[in-house]
């Protein structure tokens, strides 16, 4: 599975629009990119993914470029209990079994 | 409701004692994963099993064991032989021909 490259930290104020980047730019063919969250103590949870279209959820956004060497995830309205770190992860079509879980982006969001 | 259930949540144990961790899951699915986190670290895969009775080392096994006797369990033990296991403790779980990966709620285990 090809790595993904993410800001250490981010800020966003609460009720604003929290645009998280990735960059993956060895992403295969075949690979599709996934985002988790992961709040403090608690295991990641699944927010999106996609291959090559933008997707939408209840939860988020996914923007894929083009050429699928970056994304961003979009929280459109961010709260407090978006506070979190969130990964980034790229996983072949037939799954894969030792995908990549980098250190993340640490999300704050500030009343 | 399905998922995957990690116990104890919080572990203590004692320098040179074995410690197991259990993971259940009542999602049917084929694949299950052991992965390890240090705090502000990403995951780190330990062990996974792709089928009952095989399983695969990941990238830090060493210090670590695992058994896959049925199919919706995949327990880890953690030996004396790990030099330094306090640490979170995440299990997961994929259908093997699919791609997400559902975590447990994790266990915390620390070394007294």
């Amino acid at each position: 599975d090809a790595k993904t490259t993410q800001p250490t930290s981010m800020d966003c104020a609460e009720g604003r629009a929290a645009n998280l980047p990735c960059n993956h730019s060895t992403i295969s063919g075949n690979e599709y990119v996934y985002w988790y969250r992961q709040i403090h103590s608690q295991g990641p949870q699944y927010i999106i993914h996609g291959l090559k279209n933008n997707e939408t959820n209840e939860m988020a956004s996914l923007i894929i470029t083009e050429d699928r060497k970056s994304s961003t995830l979009i929280l459109p309205h961010a709260t407090l209990r978006d506070t979190a770190v969130y990964y980034c992860i790229v996983r072949v079509a037939d799954g894969g079994f030792k995908t990549i879980f980098g250190a993340g982006t640490r999300l704050f969001v500030k009343a | 409701d399905g998922g995957i259930t990690q116990s104890p949540k919080y572990l203590f144990r004692k320098e040179g004692q074995n410690v197991t961790l259990s993971c259940e899951q009542n999602l049917n699915h084929d694949a299950m994963y052991w992965y390890r986190q240090d705090p502000g670290q990403g995951l780190r895969l330990i062990y996974y099993s792709q089928i009952v009775n095989d399983f695969q080392k990941g990238d830090i096994a060493e210090g670590y064991s695992v058994s896959r006797e049925k199919k919706e369990s995949f327990p880890l033990t953690v030996t004396s032989a790990q030099k330094n296991p306090t640490a979170f403790y995440l299990c997961a779980s994929t259908e093997n021909s699919g791609n997400t990966i559902y975590f447990g709620e994790g266990s915390w285990l620390t070394v007294v």
